[in-house]
């Protein structure tokens, strides 16, 4: 079945630094791809999707392009601030032309002024 | 902005009892979504519900597990008998639409306790 794998975390870095958070997928059929995040005592958040290969999603600064080749979605920011620091969900839809989502483990980001 | 809502925010139960876990979905939405995420385990999907039915359900959705929409704008998890491996953070989620392009939006969660 479809299933996401993410890098361990906690992911310390210091404010300015570039991030990548991997994020790998194996699936059927056609999924989209989601990052989402979640701030500390809060719901989880979009961040970006990308619906078909070679697509790239982009907002508040972060990125990841969806890459069938070899079957990734890494999640990258140029300029981390402390404002980013929660936890990071890679995810996809299950197999199917279904809305359910599959969901990596959650990789916590910590940036530190 | 619109947003998802969920009550209560934290729940503590005996092990055994029932608990009712609401959400308010997004107003237009037709699509609506529990996941439930274990201490330090992923967010894992239960079950989805459309057109007041179930349309997929996980291997973890039991018969301990129902849903119902019951007056057009909440939306409910039922666990009839309540055991301790219950106790987990429960989000529900709405989209527009169902298809593998259409985006999910989560309330805050529900913790649920099972003492």
């Amino acid at each position: 079945g479809n299933s996401v794998t993410q890098m361990e975390g906690p992911v310390t870095l210091s404010e300015e630094a570039f991030l990548t958070i991997n994020c790998t997928y194996t699936a059927t059929g056609y999924p989209s791809l989601f990052w989402y995040v979640q701030y500390p005592g809060e719901g989880l958040q979009l961040l970006l999707k990308a619906t078909k290969a070679d697509d790239k999603g982009s907002n508040k600064g972060f990125e990841a392009t969806y890459r069938k080749e070899t079957t990734s979605f890494h999640l990258e920011k140029g300029s981390v601030q402390v404002s980013d620091s929660a936890v990071y969900f890679c995810a996809l839809n299950g197999p199917g032309n279904t809305g359910k989502l599959i969901f990596g483990q959650g990789t916590t980001l910590q940036v530190k002024p | 902005e619109p947003e998802v809502t969920q009550t209560p925010s934290h729940q503590v139960t005996q092990m055994g009892q029932e608990v009712i876990l609401r959400c308010v979905p997004i107003s237009n939405h037709l699509y609506f979504y529990w996941y439930r995420q274990i201490l330090g385990q992923k967010v894992e999907f239960l079950v989805s519900f459309y057109n007041n039915e179930i349309s997929e359900k996980s291997e973890i959705f039991d018969d301990q597990f129902s849903v119902e929409r019951p007056d057009g704008s909440n939306f409910t998890l039922k666990i009839r008998s309540t055991k301790l491996e219950d106790s987990a953070m429960y989000f529900c989620a709405s989209s527009e639409g169902g298809r593998r392009t259409d985006t999910q939006y989560f309330g805050p969660g529900t913790r649920l306790t099972v003492l």
